[in-house]
């Protein structure tokens, strides 16, 4: 089942603009991680964030934890149009022996 | 990062046959993998936990005997869709991994 959702689900800006995407849980978790997703294909990994953590960077991502909140927001800085995909959010729960649980994931379009 | 692949990457089959896909860690060992499934323009669903040795776990609504999932070595899990039907047809991914998960580049099932 998923755990939680993602806001938005679609967005669309123009290249050079940033991106916000958020994503909220339900339980308590080991860490989070944001995935990739080009269309029909696999998975890419992009950032994970442990729940002592509350903020992570990686060349134009930065990605922000609030376990008090249960939330985590993933933003792509000065976008480009390889940037189009989808975006997931994922967590791995307490417990759960790493299994992760997939948030409904924001459609991203980039326009050049 | 660790590798994992899928076999095949696509397959088209007929109604009432059963399709095997492979996930296999390249680089690791994995006591445990994940099988998720994805259908269009929606998240991933995880649908078991592929336990080496013993077996699967199963999420709620996914029959096992539908979706058989055997787990003989550290390196290799396989899920096979029995009687396959056409609302079987989805994008199938697996995972292998520690902390991080290493996800397959997925298989796409066709059932006509």
């Amino acid at each position: 089942s998923q755990q939680g959702e993602e806001d938005p689900q679609a967005l669309s800006i123009q290249e050079g603009e940033n991106a916000t995407m958020n994503c909220s849980y339900k339980t308590s978790i080991n860490n989070l991680q944001w995935y990739r997703q080009n269309s029909g294909r696999g998975l890419v990994h992009l950032i994970l964030i442990r729940s002592n953590e509350r903020e992570k960077h990686s060349g134009r991502l930065r990605v922000t934890l609030d376990t008090s909140k249960k939330s985590s927001s993933l933003l792509i800085t000065a976008s480009r149009a390889a940037d189009t995909a989808s975006y997931f959010c994922a967590t791995d729960a307490n417990n759960a022996g790493n299994m992760l649980t997939f948030g409904g994931g924001t459609r991203l379009m980039v326009k050049p | 990062g660790a590798v994992v692949s899928q076999h095949p990457s696509w397959v088209i089959c007929k109604s009432g046959t059963s399709v095997k896909i492979e996930c296999r860690s390249l680089d690791f060992q994995a006591t445990t993998m994940f099988w998720y499934r994805q259908f269009p323009k929606q998240s991933l669903m995880l649908m078991a936990t592929s336990n080496e040795g013993s077996k699967a776990t199963y999420e709620q609504g996914v029959e096992k005997d539908k979706f058989l999932i055997n787990h003989a070595s550290l390196t290799l899990s396989t899920l096979t869709v029995t009687s396959a039907h056409p609302e079987d047809s989805s994008f199938y991914i697996c995972s292998g991994g520690r902390d991080e998960q290493y996800f397959g580049p997925g298989t796409r099932l066709t059932v006509t």
